[in-house]
């Protein structure tokens, strides 16, 4: 069964940093290609970024909004994908969903984790 | 800044055919954009639908379809039924590796 579980959500302060983690089951995860959307309260789904496999250089992209403050990253041996997100905004606020790429769009989805920036 | 076009909102009667787009706010919409349509209801992850223009994600029922019409990518549903009512979004991948999402489109039933 294939199976996404984010983690590390959590109230932070501007500025701050947090960790987020996705634990990744039922694929092959070394050749799995995995972005990031968030979702702010009450707005649309916003496309944070997303890792290749290692075989694609594990090359990273991102949004602009999040460009040189956020960093994707992917452990294959542990099935698991991470979001550092650093110098936190208010208007990062928003629940994180990781997923797993299929012909260049997202396929599979987590259940999110929010994230609050608020002091 | 690339932006990504939808519909704000739409109805369609139930049983009725309906028609989404997504477009660029400069230049067409073309299969190397990897047109992908996604589905949500209050409360819920979203949902794949379609990827690459026109294949149905493992599940989604033939009535939803997507194409290219013109210069948009669109997604079609045949036969529309009540609990098709949702938010739905678009994205699309650029030449430059990033992917857009549309603003989204609420679609009314009734």
């Amino acid at each position: 069964e294939k199976q996404l579980a984010e983690s590390g959500g959590g109230l932070v302060e501007p500025g701050g940093s947090l960790r987020l983690s996705c634990a990744v089951s039922g694929f092959i995860f070394t050749n799995a290609w995995l972005h990031w959307v968030r979702q702010a309260p009450g707005k649309g789904l916003e496309w944070v970024g997303r890792i290749k496999s290692r075989a694609g250089g594990e090359t990273t992209d991102y949004a602009a909004p999040v460009k040189g403050r956020f960093i994707i990253s992917r452990d294959d041996s542990k099935t698991t994908v991470f979001l550092q997100m650093n110098s936190l905004k208010i208007e990062d606020t928003a629940v994180y969903y990781c997923s797993v790429d299929s012909g260049h769009s997202v396929a599979w989805w987590g259940q999110g984790t929010l994230v609050t920036v608020s002091s | 800044q690339t932006v990504v076009t939808q519909e704000p909102s739409f109805s369609v009667s139930p049983g009725g055919t309906v028609t989404l787009t997504c477009g660029l706010s400069s230049g067409s919409v073309s299969t190397s954009h990897y047109p992908s349509w996604y589905q949500q209801t209050p409360g819920q992850s979203p949902r794949t639908l379609i990827y690459s223009t026109n294949t149905r994600s493992s599940g989604v029922p033939d009535r939803f379809s997507g194409s290219i019409l013109g210069n948009k990518a669109a997604l079609t549903i045949t036969g529309a039924q009540a609990d098709d009512e949702s938010d739905y979004y678009c994205m699309l991948c650029m030449d430059s590796g990033i992917s857009v999402f549309g603003g989204g489109t609420r679609l009314t039933v009734l």
